[in-house]
């Protein structure tokens, strides 16, 4: 069974970059044509916010309010991949998922930046605090 | 961007009535759209995607229609276990969108 856990520091202080890794296990990265990997934030109290998506191949997909501070990066040696946001401040303050977004689906073809997202790993909060 | 809009963003129903859940997109979708379910402390859990269809687990009272700009998630007969926050997702262009959710109690 596919699993995702997220890890990383719990703060961060403002302006300083916010890093996490995803680590998969129960399946590998680099054989998951199908899928993109995925990033989504959610405020506490808030709705979730995609972040962006990742392809095997190192293929990028990012949400366009994110973009200027975001790079999502894939290490399938490792079987992870991570997220960095750059200048936070405290509206980034936030549990993070990771998630795993179908690429192809024989109903639906191919979806070039991701769909549905399903699993996902247990979240992570992130608070921006000096 | 496509703004896709949930309602209500609150309801309270009680044990074995039909609840319906409303996810309008501002431009559309085709039959790009997918539910979750988020249990209070909980991680988000797909329930249907596109648009109707329902992922594999789920319990058969929750069910997806629409495509366009209107959709519709339906649980026939609200259970206890289903108090929980739902969101509908598009994800047919980028940036891909999360609705602002449903928050669904038990009366």
């Amino acid at each position: 069974q596919l699993q995702l856990q997220e890890s990383g520091p719990g703060l961060v202080k403002p302006s300083e970059t916010l890093s996490l890794t995803c680590t998969i296990s129960g399946g590998s990265i680099s054989s998951s044509s199908y899928y993109f990997w995925g990033w989504i934030r959610q405020p506490p109290g808030k709705g979730l916010e995609w972040i962006g998506n990742i392809y095997y191949s190192g293929r990028t997909s990012y949400n366009p309010s994110l973009r200027s501070r975001v790079t999502i990066s894939v290490d399938t040696s490792k079987n992870h991949f991570s997220l960095k946001l750059s200048s936070v401040t405290a509206a980034d303050t936030a549990v993070y998922y990771c998630a795993r977004s179908t690429y192809y689906d024989l109903w639906s073809g191919y979806l070039p930046e991701g769909g549905w997202f399903d699993p996902w790993g247990q979240g992570t909060l992130v608070t921006v605090s000096s | 961007d496509i703004q896709l809009t949930q309602s209500p963003s609150s309801l309270s129903a009680s044990v074995g009535l039909r609840v319906i859940i409303t996810c309008r997109a501002s431009q559309g979708i085709s039959n790009y759209l997918a539910w979750y379910q988020q249990k209070p402390g909980k991680v988000p859990e797909l329930l249907i995607y596109a648009a109707s269809t329902l992922q594999s687990g789920v319990p058969s009272r929750f069910s997806g229609s629409g495509s366009g700009t209107d959709f519709t998630l339906t649980i026939s007969s609200l259970q206890p276990e289903d108090v929980a926050t739902y969101y509908c997702q598009k994800y047919n262009s980028v940036p891909l969108t999360f609705g602002g959710g449903t928050k669904v109690e038990i009366k």
